[in-house]
């Protein structure tokens, strides 16, 4: 079963910032938070993943609440393509475990 | 590297038909996954692969479903006696032991009639 609790969905303007939240309150020690999306017809795409400390990258950032009960994933500059369904995962490290996904987040990023 | 390739990216079969489907991973990824996806789910997890060894099934891989992956390299779903409820999208994946991401395919999309 999923870990995670995120909205079904949110909406965005082109050009702003997105932001979507993702509550995780049993989160272990050595849990990461790993964020994915997929866009239609395709499959799901990795984005970012963290453990404690705030990560950033070429496609978004990730927000890790100290207590890591919680984390955010920032778009900064939404564009249509970004239009997808985003999956927040809470789980061991990749190479020990497989993920397990829930319903994610449908981000509509409109012009 | 041209990613993970699924073939093929849509199946129609009747009910009752067997079918297989490839998935081609990133040459250089150890580890295979296959996953299932029906409509607005998030996709679940089947199947796992460390090199020609499978590792881990899940209690949605009936005795209907087999997965192989000769020799570490490319891998194939079968699915017998197809019934409407294996209608979904079904997705491979592949990664690396030392990697957090995986890289998945585009799915083949089966529908059962």
């Amino acid at each position: 079963d999923a870990k995670t609790t995120q909205p079904t969905s949110m909406d965005c303007a082109e050009g702003r910032a997105a932001n979507l939240p993702c509550n995780h309150s049993t989160i272990s020690g050595n849990e990461y938070v790993y964020w994915y999306r997929q866009i239609h017809s395709q499959g799901p795409q990795y984005i970012i993943h963290g453990l404690k400390n705030n990560e950033t990258n070429e496609m978004a950032s990730l927000i890790i609440t100290e207590d890591r009960k919680s984390s955010t994933l920032i778009l900064p500059h939404a564009t249509l393509r970004d239009t997808a369904v985003y999956y927040c995962i809470v789980n061991y490290y990749s190479g020990y475990s497989t993920l397990t996904f829930g319903k994610g987040t449908m981000l509509l990023v409109s012009p | 590297d041209t990613g993970v390739s699924q073939d093929p990216r849509h199946k129609i079969t009747k009910r009752g038909q067997n079918v297989t489907f490839r998935c081609d991973p990133i040459s250089e990824h150890n580890r295979l996954y296959w996953y299932r996806q029906t409509l607005g789910q998030g996709p679940e997890f089947l199947t796992y692969f460390q090199n020609e060894a499978q590792l881990e099934k899940s209690r949605l891989l009936s005795d209907r479903f087999s997965a192989e992956r000769p020799k570490g390299s490319f891998s194939t779903l079968e699915i017998q006696r197809t019934e409407q409820g294996d209608s979904a999208m079904y997705l491979c994946a592949s990664s690396l032991d030392s990697s957090y991401g995986y890289t998945f395919g585009s799915g083949t999309r089966l529908t059962v009639v």
